[in-house]
């Protein structure tokens, strides 16, 4: 079954308490990114990678950080999570083929910082 | 950078009627893809439909259908014989023909359906 996987589904943590958030996809994907949704927001790009070892900031890269050392996976890491960074975070993939326009989501990673 | 504008935050329907979500998106470009997703309480992100912008005839699928207006940026998503199941959030979301790694989202419409 092609799927997109993230975990964990939920975290709470404290301020300044590094942590990763873990994406990986079965699809063979090129292209993956980060969202995160916030209320009243929407979802906004957070990083994401065209390939391996290919990685750019995305319109929120603040406070992020990302690595693509394999294909399949792309994980988000806060290396010091503040409480501007509880959100509802979402991984996605997509074929880099230009009439794939189908973009893969995970099942989201809820994170509250306190 | 592209800006898409939802402007009703919630909307309520009943139950087998007609809803219409509105969705305004700022472009510069002439192709470009434009989409509607579903999150229902599982946060699960669902694609429900996309319209390429090159194509003049609305998309439907099943009881979801578009309006696409070009000139006037808009793209509206009406959903008939609404049923208890469509209760979610909406969100409109547009991507470049170029730029195809990225979706920018409007902040989406939460649909409420009546029984």
């Amino acid at each position: 079954e092609a799927q997109v996987t993230q975990n964990p589904r939920y975290l709470i943590t404290v301020t300044g308490k590094k942590l990763t958030v873990t994406c990986s996809q079965n699809m063979n994907h090129e292209y993956m990114s980060w969202y995160r949704q916030d209320p009243g927001l929407g979802l906004r790009q957070i990083y994401y990678s065209m390939n391996v070892e290919v990685t750019d900031k995305g319109d929120v890269p603040e406070g992020y950080k990302v690595s693509r050392k394999e294909k399949r996976n792309f994980p988000l890491i806060l290396e010091s999570p503040s409480p501007n960074q509880t959100s509802l975070y979402f991984c996605a993939s997509k074929a880099r083929d230009v009439d794939a326009d189908t973009q893969y989501f995970g099942p989201g990673t809820r994170l509250t910082v306190l | 950078a592209q800006t898409v504008t939802q402007s009703q935050p919630e909307m309520s329907v009943q139950e087998a009627e007609t809803v219409t979500l509105s969705c305004t998106y700022d472009t510069s470009e002439s192709d470009y893809y434009l989409f509607w997703y579903k999150q229902p309480p599982s946060r699960q992100m669902i694609l429900v439909i996309r319209q390429e912008a090159y194509k003049q005839q609305n998309a439907t699928e099943n009881r979801f259908s578009v309006n696409f207006q070009k000139a006037a940026k808009s793209f509206s998503l009406k959903i008939s014989d609404s049923q208890l199941g469509d209760a979610a959030m909406y969100f409109c979301a547009y991507r470049s023909a170029w730029v195809d790694y990225k979706l920018s989202f409007g902040a989406g419409t939460t649909v409420t359906v009546r029984a």
